[in-house]
């Protein structure tokens, strides 16, 4: 079957700039995660949806951050206001339910801020 | 906080040998650990995860880990290294009270030598 699903797989744009990422998840998993994933560095935890909770949204690193989760499906990450320091990769994941299950990874989307 | 380490941001090992990747991690409790691989041009996957129970858990390719409270330790190896096992590994934790979000490593390249 289909698995996780991101777009732009590429996405340049100029600093200060608005920009929306998307991910479309496994039919039928109910979690789903963003991550960062910087040069040379781990995986950063960005926000975390889980069916109609409310979503932990403990990793984002600024109020120019954010994301929502519509019909618990697709994901929409926005940032806002872009900086040269947002440039990474940004990792969609999703799994069936808690963090015990495997989470099934998106290709990503690399974002460039010139 | 509970937090995770690799050691050694680049191990190199000739086909044949020993992969031996350390992880340790800091948690009150006994977590939930993972490793996920990334090859080449690919999306994250899940290699093995312990939860409970043995504490020597066996994953794909031959990959295996032992959790090892007393040493907070989660090391990954692999009796005899393959040119295809070439990737960045990462380990992580989650909290088991929490199990809210995973904490990823800083990953580790392997390279194999011919």
């Amino acid at each position: 079957g289909a698995g996780v699903s991101q777009s732009p797989s590429n996405k340049v744009t100029e600093k200060g700039k608005d920009v929306e990422l998307r991910c479309d998840p496994i039919s039928g998993h109910t979690a789903l995660y963003w991550y960062r994933q910087s040069l040379g560095q781990g995986l950063e935890f960005l926000i975390y949806f889980q069916g109609n909770s409310a979503p932990d949204k403990s990793g984002l690193p600024s109020d120019r951050f954010s994301a929502e989760r519509t019909g618990g499906s697709v994901s929409t990450l926005t940032i806002q206001r872009t900086q040269q320091e947002d440039s990474a990769v940004y990792l969609c994941a999703s799994s069936y339910g808690g963090m015990v299950d495997e989470q099934f990874f998106g290709p990503g989307t690399r974002l460039t801020v010139l | 906080a509970q937090s995770v380490t690799q050691l050694g941001s680049h191990v190199s090992v000739s086909e044949g040998a020993l992969v031996l990747l350390r992880c340790n991690y800091s948690s009150s409790v006994p977590p939930y650990l993972f490793w996920y691989v990334q090859y080449p041009n690919q999306g994250l996957q899940l290699l093995l995860k312990y939860t409970t129970g043995a504490t020597l858990v066996k994953g794909i390719n031959g990959f295996e880990a032992e959790f090892k409270k007393s040493e907070t330790s989660f090391h990954l190896t692999k009796p005899s290294a393959h040119m295809s096992d070439a990737a960045e590994y990462f380990c992580a934790v989650s909290d088991r009270s929490s199990a809210s979000k995973i904490i990823f490593g800083s990953g580790t390249r392997l390279s194999i030598r011919p």
